[in-house]
C-alpha cells in the first residue's frame, strides 16, 4: 500500500526552463511533506519541506506547492540547471517522523 | 566531521548467510533509522531508534534485527539472508523527529544469491 506516489519515473527538461515534479498521497493524517534529492552513489539529502497549514513554500529556485483537497504536491525548479539532474523523492510524515513514507522517486535530467 | 558512515559499500551473500551492516554518526544525533530502497518502491523504514537502548520496528522489519548500545552506532543484522533482501540500505540520523533534519549515509548495496 503505497501512501505516497510519484507517477512519473523520469522527466527531462532543457536548461533554463521550469521543472515540475508531482507527488500524490492517500493518507489524510500526513501533516508535513518533504522533498529529497539523491545523486548516484550518495544518500538522499533534504531539499525543501512544507507544513500542511501552508500551500506554498519557496527557497531560492525551489518552490513546493501543496493542494490538500487534492492530496497533491508539486516541486517547481526555476530555472533548471544541469546540476539539478538527480532523483527526487517526495516524502510525507505525521507528527511522528517514524511514520515517514517515501514515493518511488522521479529522475530529473536537465539538458544543457 | 564525517556525518553518517556506512560499511560495507557493497556485499554479496548467499542465501542463509548472516551479516551486519554497520552505521555510525558523529553528530551526536539521538534518532537513527534504517531504510531499504527497492526499484519502484522508494525508501521504506526497517527499524529506528530514538536513543541509546531504545529501538522499534518500522514498516518492513521482518528478517532484520537492530540494537543501539551507543549514540554513535546503529548496526543492522541479517540473521539468515534471503534473496528478497537484495536491496540498497540507507542509514540515517537526525537530532529530532522531523525528516527535514535527517542526514543519510551513502548506502550499502546488498546482493543475496
Amino acid at each position: 500500500d503505497q501512501q505516497v506516489k510519484q507517477n512519473s519515473p523520469s522527466l527531462s527538461v532543457q536548461e533554463g526552463r521550469i521543472s515540475i515534479l508531482n507527488c500524490d498521497y492517500t493518507n489524510s493524517m500526513f501533516d508535513y511533506f518533504l522533498w529529497y534529492k539523491k545523486y548516484p552513489a550518495e544518500g538522499p539529502t533534504f531539499l525543501i519541506s512544507i507544513s500542511s497549514i501552508k500551500d506554498k513554500n519557496e527557497d531560492g529556485r525551489f518552490t513546493v506547492f501543496l493542494n490538500k483537497s487534492a492530496k497533491h504536491l508539486s516541486l517547481h525548479i526555476v530555472p533548471s540547471q544541469p546540476g539539478d539532474s538527480a532523483v527526487y523523492f517526495c516524502a510525507a510524515e505525521t507528527n511522528n517522523n517514524n511514520d515517514m513514507r517515501f514515493g518511488a522517486g522521479t529522475r530529473l535530467t536537465v539538458k544543457p | 566531521n564525517a556525518g553518517v558512515t556506512q560499511t560495507p559499500k557493497f556485499q554479496v551473500l548467499k542465501t542463509g548467510q548472516s551479516m551486519t551492516l554497520q552505521c555510525a554518526q558523529d553528530m551526536n544525533h539521538e534518532y537513527m533509522s534504517w531504510y531499504r530502497q527497492d526499484p519502484g518502491m522508494g525508501l521504506r523504514l526497517i527499524h529506528y531508534s530514538v536513543g541509546a537502548g531504545i529501538t522499534d520496528q518500522g514498516e518492513v522489519p521482518n528478517g532484520y534485527n537492530v540494537s543501539r548500545s551507543t549514540t554513535e552506532d546503529f548496526p543492522l543484522r541479517l540473521l539468515s539472508a534471503a534473496p528478497s533482501q537484495t536491496s540498497v540500505y540507507f542509514c540515517a540520523s537526525s537530532p529530532g523527529p522531523r525528516g527535514e533534519t535527517q542526514y543519510f549515509g551513502p548506502g550499502t548495496r546488498l546482493l543475496v544469491l
